[in-house]
């Protein structure tokens, strides 16, 4: 049971437009997302969070949206870059221990 | 980079063998955590500790154990490897983030290879 999926695989975007992600949750009870970039051969690295009062975040290019009702979240990239091409991770906490249930990720490709 | 370090980053084993992982932190965090990494599948939670001998299962715990005797160091035991093991394996600790929310860092992973 996916309680947080990606449905998209892949994506490619060119150099200067908006990387828009996507990510869905089954999981209600989830209040506080986060997503990871990750380049091959390292960790996942944190990029942005939000908690589930908030309905929209934004670091620099980086803007993730919450949609409660629809249990939807987005990053959006504006403008990507060449050095954003990797995969994207969302993931979701609830509860203690911060345990995080992760999506199957998104393979970024931003082209020029 | 959240003072984490992984050993061995690769290993190649055969099918019945033990083999341990290790990860290593330097800033005193209480919570740690066993990811596995699979095509498909995202990252997937083995086991976590939330303190010295103190350890809990994940979604994928079958086959593995882990043990954490100081705080800097939690080990993950695979007692008797199997091929469905053969993964990524990642390490991360929980620290609150700069948005203040609890965030996990993680450490560069282990590639295992069970033959």
């Amino acid at each position: 049971d996916q309680q947080v999926k990606q449905n998209s695989p892949s994506l490619s975007v060119q150099e200067g437009r908006i990387s828009i992600l996507n990510c869905d949750y089954t999981n209600s009870m989830f209040d506080y997302f986060l997503w990871y970039k990750k380049y091959p051969a390292e960790g996942p690295t944190f990029l942005i969070s939000i908690s589930s009062i908030k309905d929209k975040n934004e670091d620099g290019r980086f803007t993730v949206f919450l949609n409660k009702s629809a249990k939807h979240l987005s990053l959006h990239i504006v403008p990507s870059q060449p050095g954003d091409s990797a995969v994207y991770f969302c993931a979701a906490i609830t509860g203690t221990a911060s345990k995080l249930t992760f999506g199957t990720g998104t393979r970024l490709q931003v082209t020029l | 980079d959240a003072g984490i370090t992984q050993s061995p980053r690769h290993k190649v084993t055969e099918t019945g063998t033990p083999v341990t992982l290790r990860c290593h932190q330097t800033e005193n965090h209480r919570y740690m955590y066993w990811y596995r990494q699979d095509p498909g599948h995202g990252l997937r939670l083995i086991h976590y500790s939330y303190g010295v001998k103190d350890t809990d299962k994940g979604e994928v715990s079958d086959g593995y154990s882990v043990s954490r005797s100081k705080t800097e160091d939690f080990l993950l035991t695979l007692e008797s490897a199997t091929s469905s093991q053969t993964s990524v394996y990642f390490c991360a600790i929980s620290a609150v983030g700069t948005s203040g929310g609890e965030t996990q860092y993680f450490g560069p992973g282990t590639r295992l290879l069970v033959l």
